[in-house]
């Protein structure tokens, strides 16, 4: 029962360095969703896709872009890290917006 | 921007006590409501779902009032592994969920 699986778990970024992280869910789930964390600001939406070959802008979308490779992968890419992108980055699925959702283990981003 | 409002607490309890939260919306056309539990560098973890009626599951009893727009988590004989960070989740339909900031609940013994 691997649920929502990201990658990579921890990563460290020079200012100005691209990465993408990587997020699958086995579950079917026709919606999937990038929010960051940060403390004292709870979780907040920077992209989503509500089924497959859609995306949509969350709250804070800028520096960031996504793609929805297929119904079990959505990935989320940062072209030029900043600073400001320091933060855990949880993935999440759901059958659609009306059901909880099944996150994943997060990615604990720091960038220098 | 949709606001969920929760008193971020700490709420620090004995074990065995009863305590409750609340949490507040702004949205009326909000129609699903859930509470989750965070752990300290954890995911976020699906609790329960509120619902119109109210619930329960085990010590835990959600309830919702669409009037005064809060919703509510009672959790009774509190136990040390209930020490967590509880989010208040909201949204209207068709719209990915709101999250409240959280209400930190630290159980001690």
């Amino acid at each position: 029962n691997a649920g929502v699986t990201q990658t990579p778990k921890f990563q460290v970024l020079k200012t100005g360095q691209s990465m993408t992280l990587q997020c699958a869910q086995d579950m079917n789930h026709n919606s999937m969703y990038w929010y960051r964390q940060d403390p004292g600001m709870g979780l907040r939406l920077i992209y989503y896709s509500a089924s497959e070959g859609t995306t949509d802008k969350g709250e804070v979308p800028n520096g960031y872009n996504v793609s929805r490779l297929n119904k079990r992968e959505f990935s989320l890419r940062l072209e030029s890290a900043a600073p400001s992108q320091t933060s855990v980055y949880f993935c999440a699925s759901s059958a659609d917006y009306n059901y909880g959702y099944t996150f994943g283990s997060g990615t604990r981003l720091t960038v220098v | 921007r949709k606001e969920v409002e929760q008193d971020p607490g700490p709420f620090n309890v004995p074990e065995g006590a009863t305590v409750a939260f609340n949490c507040t919306y702004s949205n009326s056309a909000s129609q699903s409501f859930f509470w989750y539990r965070q752990d300290c560098r954890k995911e976020p973890k699906l609790l329960m779902s509120v619902y119109s009626s109210g619930n329960e599951d085990g010590r835990f009893t959600a309830q919702l009032n669409r009037a005064s727009q809060y919703i509510s988590l009672l959790i009774r004989d509190s136990k040390l592994s209930d020490s967590a960070t509880y989010l208040c989740v909201v949204n209207e339909e068709n719209t990915p969920l709101v999250f409240g900031k959280g209400t930190r609940l630290s159980v001690i013994a």
